[in-house]
C-alpha cells in the first residue's frame, strides 16, 4: 500500500493563479481531511469529507474548494492564490467511526508570491 | 469554536532530561490523540486515550487523560536525540467527525 500520496511536493504560484493540490489514498478510508500548517499555528483544518459526495468546512475554509467524487481522491483547489495561503498542506485519511488514527500524506509546500 | 490549547510552545532539554507537554480543552472530550512530527516530516499517530483517568505507556513515553476528560499530557522520560520533533494533541470537535489539533510543542534535545 502506498498509503496517502500528495502531489506536487513543492509549488510556487503568483498571486491570483489557481491550482489543485492532489491527494489520494489506497486504504479505502471513508474520512479524508485537508490541513494547513503554519509556524506557531499548529495544524488547522481546511475541509474534510466523510465519504464520496460529502464534504464540509473546517476551521479555515475561505479561499479553498474541495470535492470528493471517489473514495480514493480528495483534491484541494485554490481558486485565486494569495500570499496568505503560503503554507505546508497536509492531506489525511482515516477509517470511519469515532477515534480512529489519521494517516497523513508527505505534504505539499506552497509559496504564493 | 472549540479550541485545544497546548503548552509549552517550545522546549529545549539536555539529553537524558525529562519532558512534558500539556493539552487543555474548555469542553469535555470523547477522546484525545497524540501525534509526533519529525522535522521536515508529516504527523504520525502515537496513541489514543478514551477513558477518564487513563494512563498508557509506550517505552519511555507516558500518556495521561484527565479525570474530567478536559486535559491530557505526554511525558517523556530520559529524552534522546531521536525524540526531537513537534508533538501534537488532537481531539474531535463536539458532535462532528472532524479533529482539531493543538498548536504543538516543539522539542529540541541537546546532546
Amino acid at each position: 500500500n502506498a498509503g496517502v500520496t500528495q502531489t506536487p511536493k513543492f509549488q510556487v504560484l503568483k498571486t491570483g493563479q489557481s491550482m489543485t493540490l492532489q491527494c489520494a489514498q489506497d486504504m479505502n478510508h471513508e474520512y479524508m481531511s485537508w490541513y494547513r500548517q503554519d509556524p506557531g499555528m499548529g495544524l488547522r483544518l481546511i475541509h474534510y469529507s466523510v465519504g464520496a459526495g460529502i464534504t464540509d468546512q473546517g476551521e479555515v475554509p475561505n479561499g479553498y474548494n474541495v470535492s470528493r467524487s471517489t473514495t480514493e481522491d480528495f483534491p484541494l483547489r485554490l481558486l485565486s492564490a494569495a500570499p496568505s495561503q503560503t503554507s505546508v498542506y497536509f492531506c489525511a485519511s482515516r477509517p470511519s467511526g469515532v477515534g480512529n488514527e489519521q494517516f497523513f500524506g508527505p505534504g505539499t509546500r506552497l509559496t504564493v508570491l | 469554536g472549540q479550541q485545544v490549547m497546548q503548552i509549552p510552545q517550545y522546549q529545549h532539554v539536555q539529553e537524558g532530561e525529562d519532558f512534558t507537554t500539556y493539552c487543555n480543552s474548555s469542553t469535555t472530550l470523547s477522546n484525545i490523540q497524540w501525534y509526533k512530527q519529525r522535522p521536515g516530516g508529516h504527523p504520525v499517530f502515537l496513541i489514543q486515550l478514551v477513558k477518564s483517568g487513563e494512563v498508557k505507556k509506550q517505552k519511555r513515553l507516558t500518556f495521561q487523560f484527565g479525570e474530567a476528560k478536559k486535559n491530557s499530557s505526554l511525558h517523556i522520560t530520559a529524552t534522546q536525540t531521536t525524540d526531537v520533533g513537534t508533538y501534537f494533541c488532537a481531539a474531535p470537535a463536539s458532535g462532528t467527525y472532524k479533529y482539531i489539533f493543538g498548536t504543538g510543542t516543539r522539542l529540541k534535545v541537546l546532546a
